[in-house]
Order: C-alpha cells, then structure tokens, then sequence
C-alpha cells in the first residue's frame, strides 16, 4: 500500500520556537490531512487540503499541499505548551481509507 | 450523540480470551473505521463500513478478527482467542459517506493481553 513518510520523528523545542514537520510519499494523494494526537485521546483534525500548491493557515498552524501532490508540510508558529502532541499526516488511499504516517512526536520545554 | 463514543475505555484480558470492543459514531455518519494503534506507532487501517457492510476488510490482521455494524450505527470489533501481540489502542471514527471532510475519532480502547 502508499507509504506516508514523516519527518523528522521527534522534536524537542523551546516554548515560543517555530516548529516545521513534513510528509512525503511515493504515490500521488489528491486529500493531505493533519492531526493531533494528545496522550489518551483520538486524533483531533487540524488541518485539510484539497489542492495541489494550496496553503491553508489555522490559527498559529500553517500547512500546504506540495505541487506534486506527494508531500506536505505542517508549520506552527510560537509553539506554546499545549502545543505537545503526536502530529499525524493522512490520505486517502481510493476512495475511503485514510493511510497515516508514523507520525512526529512534539515536546516543548518551557 | 456528540462524538464518537468508545468502550471499554481500558480492557485488560488473558491471553486466549475473547474481547469485545464497542464503538457508537456520531448520528448521522454513515461511514465507521476501526484502526489499531500500537505503543509509538502510527494508526494501522483495520476495515471500514458504509452502512452495515464492510466494503474494505483488508485491514484485519488474522481470521481471530472481526467485526460488525449493525442499524447503520453501533460497531463491535471481536478479537477471539487474543494473543499478547493484540495489544494496542484501538481507535473507532466515523464519518459523512465519502469521508472527505476527514474523520471524527473516539478516544479508543487500550486493550493489554496478559
């Protein structure tokens, strides 16, 4: 099946840092989604993409559908302590199946 | 109801037995998933339903899986005779029919095999 790659797998940060994370893939994807995934809980969508070089911005989250339709990035400015998680990126693969990566896992100092 | 809505939250069980795991999606969502999410790892395609049939199953790790819908809402996902590599988080979400607004998750079911 498509593969979604994640980079990088960790970071640690220092609050009020800018943080940048991406997703590759070898295979086309015509929907990019992020999440974030709090300890204990279910992944919480943050952010959609539906066009190839679309730039979509929510609150302090920045993220953009790459023009080959195979990468995507998640930015967030001024990172503050609730910010810590577990960042998913996701497609669809046909018409239903969300395919995840493995994910970036976020810790800030404060 | 207003999300979806998983139990057990916590299963701990014998290695051998059978579980259960309940999933009620949000009303209205005619689509389910189930994924399982083992410790540090990302989320792993399990089957989905529209409605009450499965059109995508491939997901099920072993035949000791299934699952089933019934009244186009509540989901069961059996795991018979569990072995302790089945321990994980598994996650239930629903949708719309075509999915394309991205899922709804519950907070899942952490199930351990002892």
């Amino acid at each position: 099946g498509q593969q979604l790659n994640q980079s990088p797998q960790s970071m640690f940060i220092q609050e009020g840092e800018d943080v940048s994370m991406n997703c590759t893939s070898s295979s086309i994807f015509n929907t990019w989604l992020w999440y974030k995934q709090d300890p204990g809980e279910g992944p919480v969508l943050l952010i959609a993409l539906y066009k190839a070089g679309e730039l979509t911005s929510n609150g302090r989250l920045t993220a953009q559908f790459g023009i080959t339709r195979k990468d995507s990035f998640l930015n967030i400015s001024a990172s503050i302590p609730s910010d810590v998680g577990i960042y998913f990126c996701a497609g669809f693969q046909g018409a239903q199946k969300l395919v995840f990566g493995q994910g970036t896992r976020l810790t800030i100092n404060p | 109801g207003a999300g979806v809505s998983q139990s057990p939250s916590n299963k701990v069980t014998e290695k051998g037995k059978d579980v259960e795991l309940r999933c009620d999606p949000i009303s209205g969502h005619t689509a389910l998933y189930w994924y399982r999410q083992s410790l540090g790892q990302g989320l792993e395609f399990l089957i989905y339903f529209q409605g009450n049939s499965a059109p995508d199953k491939s997901g099920l790790p072993s035949d000791r899986f299934s699952a089933e819908r019934t009244g186009g809402s509540v989901s069961t996902l059996t795991i018979q005779r569990t072995q302790q590599e089945d321990s994980a988080v598994y996650l239930c979400a629903s949708s719309l029919s075509n999915g394309n607004y991205g899922y709804t998750f519950g907070s899942g079911t952490r199930l351990t095999v002892v």
